[in-house]
């Protein structure tokens, strides 16, 4: 079974400007959830989706959006980046929402830089 | 706020040894705690988890200690090896949230 797939997986862009970055997550897997991974900071919670819906939406700013399509594949949408944007961007897949606890199977990342 | 700490920054030791990495937590609702290994280039795995109701667990050279009533656990490495040299991150869920928090991350070198 194929494993979860982030495009692009290398990004540079400049401040002002907007991405998009996808996920497709494991055959099968119905949640999708994205976090933003800086050195020092660790692992933070940008949101998951479940059957197309936001279930939770962490700590950032409305720049950051998402949204899930009906094939459970999901995109990221940061508008008007900041230099502090530059960062790893990974998605995880599970079968069921977070809150089953089932086991999340994390993507290699995008990694973003903004100049 | 940093919802579960995680401790140290990074850590040496030499192969055959034991490292150990610890969490603490503040929040009580959490009763999930899951361990993720990173390889550079790579994205998290899921290493081991454990849950309150049990005090240790043990997945081949990896064991989970949990201390319930000092909120803390702890991952620890048996018989290290140099293919463990990696980043280890520590998370908690609460039984009914959405929202995993993880610890600020574990670099591992095991010398050979």
């Amino acid at each position: 079974k194929a494993g979860v797939t982030q495009t692009p997986r290398y990004l540079i862009k400049t401040r002002g400007q907007q991405v998009t970055l996808s996920c497709s997550p494991i055959s099968g897997h119905r949640s999708v959830s994205w976090y933003q991974q800086t050195p020092g900071q660790g692992l933070q919670f940008l949101f998951e989706y479940f059957s197309e819906t936001q279930r939770n939406k962490g700590n950032f700013p409305g720049r950051f959006s998402g949204r899930q399509f009906s094939n459970s594949r999901s995109e990221m949408n940061v508008s008007t980046l900041e230099l502090g944007d530059s960062a790893l961007y990974l998605c995880a897949s599970s079968l069921g929402p977070t809150e089953f606890q089932e086991t999340q199977y994390f993507g290699p990342g995008t990694r973003l830089l903004v100049l | 706020q940093q919802q579960v700490k995680q401790s140290p920054q990074s850590l040496i030791v030499q192969k055959g040894g034991i490292p150990i990495i610890n969490c603490a937590y503040e929040n009580t609702a959490f009763d999930y705690f899951p361990w993720y290994q990173q390889f550079p280039g790579k994205g998290p795995a899921l290493l081991i988890a454990i849950r309150p109701d049990v005090s240790e667990k043990k997945e081949g050279r990896f064991t989970i200690s949990f201390n319930k009533s000092a909120k803390q656990f702890s991952l620890h490495i048996m018989d290290s090896q140099p293919g463990d040299s990696a980043t280890y991150f520590c998370a908690a869920l609460e039984g009914t949230g959405n929202q995993f928090y993880f610890g600020t991350g574990t670099s591992l070198t095991v010398i050979p």
